[in-house]
């Protein structure tokens, strides 16, 4: 079966320090591989998506950038954080084709300080 | 733009009894649309999905959605609400123009059951 790990669970970072989050999918081959960010325990905000390596789309313009060095691999980052970073951020997948769901870790709480 | 709304911020239903989460969609063309739920500090867990066919889909612990293209609507339901149920629900949309298609969330629906 299918598995995503998303690490670390919560994170407390400095102004102006790097981040990095990483996700891994198990038991798949070729995702579809997501970085979202959810404010407020609200809405969802997709951050960046990618259908292949090394194939990033960036949604929104910002302070981070992602990349997918490996099939099943997909990481998050940035340079400098900034006090806007902090949320909450959810990696996810889903198989080729549009009608599949998509399958989300467990979340990153990110609060920058 | 492909668009999803879920009008109620927050519903309130007693154990035990029906409840209904709403949710209308805009997209181009035919849609396929995702019922997600969300737990306290958790990811999104799925629920259940329309592709095509019957207009009632059944899905994970007890849900259903009926999809209903003249009202452009895929409103969540339950015949009987459990406490557990209590959770953040999230309806989502994707077109199925040609090419890569990204999927548009709504902004979630609280659903607290009250014992």
């Amino acid at each position: 079966s299918q598995t995503i790990h998303q690490w670390p669970a919560t994170l407390v970072q400095p102004v102006g320090s790097p981040l990095s989050l990483e996700c891994t999918v198990e038991g798949t081959s070729n995702p579809n591989l997501y970085w979202y960010r959810q404010a407020a325990g609200r809405g969802l905000q997709l951050l960046f998506y990618s259908v292949g390596i090394g194939q990033i789309s960036s949604e929104v313009p910002q302070n981070l950038s992602a990349s997918r060095p490996q099939d099943r691999q997909f990481i998050l980052s940035s340079k400098k954080l900034l006090l806007s970073d902090s949320g909450f951020y959810l990696c996810a997948w889903s198989a080729r084709g549009g009608n599949t769901e998509a399958f989300f870790g467990q979340g990153t709480r990110l609060t920058v300080v | 733009a492909q668009s999803v709304a879920q009008p109620e911020d927050q519903v309130n239903v007693a154990e035990g009894n029906p409840l209904t989460v709403k949710c209308t969609y805009s997209v181009s063309g035919n849609p396929y649309l995702f019922w997600y739920v969300q737990y306290p500090n958790r990811g999104l867990q799925f629920l259940l999905k329309y592709i095509t066919g019957d207009n009632l889909v059944k899905g994970s612990y007890g849900f259903e959605a009926e999809f209903n293209k003249s009202q452009t609507s895929f409103h969540l339901k339950k015949p009987s609400a459990l406490v557990s149920d209590s959770a953040l629900y999230f309806c989502a949309v994707r077109g199925r123009s040609g090419g890569y298609q990204k999927v548009t969330f709504g902004i979630g629906t609280k659903l607290q059951v009250i014992p």
